[in-house]
């Protein structure tokens, strides 16, 4: 089973709309990560929550994690062509005396102009 | 310097080949990984090195061989690969051994092409 569902798979959206990309996790979280990646390209780093409550923002995009620590959003705001992409949430579960950092199956994004 | 690098960027190799992957940081971090990702997944983790020491295998076929020289360079070897081994090969390094206090940085990444 996935540790970690994200929702929706897939959104299109007319440029200058809000949206809302979803992560939750069948386990309590210690660390919850958000990354956009072109096709074919590098994870950019977005944004990090670690603690219950948190809430973090970056120019449009802002990310929070639940007082639980088992679910975690991605909001934008005025979405603009530029924020199209694959949206993926990771999230670090122990392995053994380590961490290991699992991903979700990724949101693609299309901003229609 | 907060870059992760990655060469080649591209890499066609047969079945018969033996060839490396590149992965290089300057950040001080002390852990560096291998994932692979196929097309429309997400990445999955292959070897994660902690202090320079393989910390993770998770069950990778021995055809893929990792090496960490120092704490800057990460390895891959690849050798006698099939063709549904072809996917983008990211690398990626964090800062204290592996964990949640201060993220992972990725590199641009590898497309490999097993033909």
């Amino acid at each position: 089973s996935q540790e970690l569902e994200q929702s929706p798979q897939s959104l299109i959206v007319q440029e200058g709309k809000n949206l809302t990309i979803n992560c939750t996790s069948s386990k309590t979280l210690y660390g919850l990560y958000w990354y956009k990646q072109k096709y074919g390209e590098g994870l950019i780093f977005l944004m990090m929550l670690q603690k219950g409550g948190e809430e973090k923002s970056h120019e449009k995009i802002t990310a929070k994690l639940d007082e639980k620590k088992q679910q975690s959003s991605l909001h934008i705001t005025a979405s603009q062509p530029s924020h199209a992409g694959i949206y993926l949430c990771g999230a670090d579960y122990p392995r053994g005396s380590n961490y290991k950092l699992t991903f979700g199956k990724g949101t693609l994004l299309t901003v229609n102009p | 310097d907060t870059e992760v690098t990655q060469t080649p960027k591209h890499l066609v190799m047969g079945m018969t080949n033996k060839k490396s992957l590149k992965c290089e940081q300057h950040m001080g971090h002390r852990a560096m990984y291998w994932y692979k990702q196929k097309a429309k997944k997400p990445p999955e983790l292959m070897f994660v090195y902690s202090y320079e020491k393989l910390s993770i295998n998770e069950s990778v076929p021995s055809r893929f061989s990792p090496e960490c020289p120092n704490s800057s360079l990460l390895n891959l070897h690849l050798h006698a690969l099939q063709p549904e081994d072809s996917a983008l090969y990211l690398c990626a390094s964090s800062q204290a051994g592996t964990g949640s206090n201060y993220g992972y940085t990725f590199g641009s990444g590898t497309r490999l092409t097993v033909v």
